[in-house]
């Protein structure tokens, strides 16, 4: 079966750096995306990781290792405005999207 | 910017009853989603399209049908709504893109309540 996983909550405190993991197994890997959902609002695209390495984005970072089926979301100097959800999924051989549960980030003062 | 608007945030049906939930996305994308998302649960697929009156099953279809009769309008159909269909709707689009990012550009959702 095809599965993602990722921790169900996590907390951090302002100005710190965080590390949401991602492992997935699925049947075959199109390209791994994060979405950030904050509650009651819709996801919205922040990632998309096709190749091994590191993508850098401002103060988000998305790291991915295909041999190892693993991804992670890093987070730096963290602010309010970032306590939301974060999505993994995982574009599988037929172009079909499959999506973890998310983890709920809580950023304290 | 994309945009994808969903007709209703908030929705409250009783059992029985046959529910319509509407999409629209503005940016001429082929491909359009519908998901549901429950606490605890990842988003699942219900169906998809990738062109209009084309329609294919996601991972969980019962109880469900949808309709595709334009390009930017996507609408998803509940027969006779169950206390079970009560979760958070949400609509998405992508660009046709050959397998490339896909990325998915989401509606606001609608949060359904069955009574």
């Amino acid at each position: 079966g095809q599965n993602i996983d990722q921790p169900t909550e996590m907390t951090a405190t302002e100005g710190a750096i965080v590390q949401i993991n991602c492992t997935y197994q699925t049947s075959g890997f199109n390209g791994l995306f994060w979405y950030q959902q904050h509650a009651g609002e819709a996801p919205t695209f922040l990632s998309y990781n096709v190749l091994d390495g590191l993508e850098e984005k401002g103060r988000f970072s998305s790291f991915l290792s295909r041999s190892k089926g693993y991804s992670y979301l890093l987070l730096k100097e963290l602010q309010m405005k970032d306590s939301a959800s974060y999505l993994c999924a995982v574009l599988d051989s037929n172009y079909q999207l499959i999506w973890g549960a998310g983890t709920k980030l809580i950023i304290k003062p | 910017d994309v945009k994808v608007t969903q007709s209703s945030r908030y929705l409250v049906k009783r059992t029985g009853e046959k529910v319509f939930l509407e999409c629209v996305q503005d940016m001429d994308h082929e491909n359009m989603f519908w998901y549901r998302q429950d606490p605890g649960l990842g988003l699942r697929l219900i169906y998809f399209s990738y062109d209009v009156k084309m329609k294919e099953k996601g991972d969980i279809p019962e109880g469900y049908s949808v309709s595709r009769e334009k390009k930017e309008r996507f609408s998803l159909i509940l027969e006779s709504a169950s206390t079970n269909q009560t979760s958070m709707y949400l609509c998405a689009s992508s660009p046709w893109t050959s397998g490339s990012t896909d990325t998915q550009y989401f509606g606001p959702g609608t949060r359904l309540t069955v009574l």
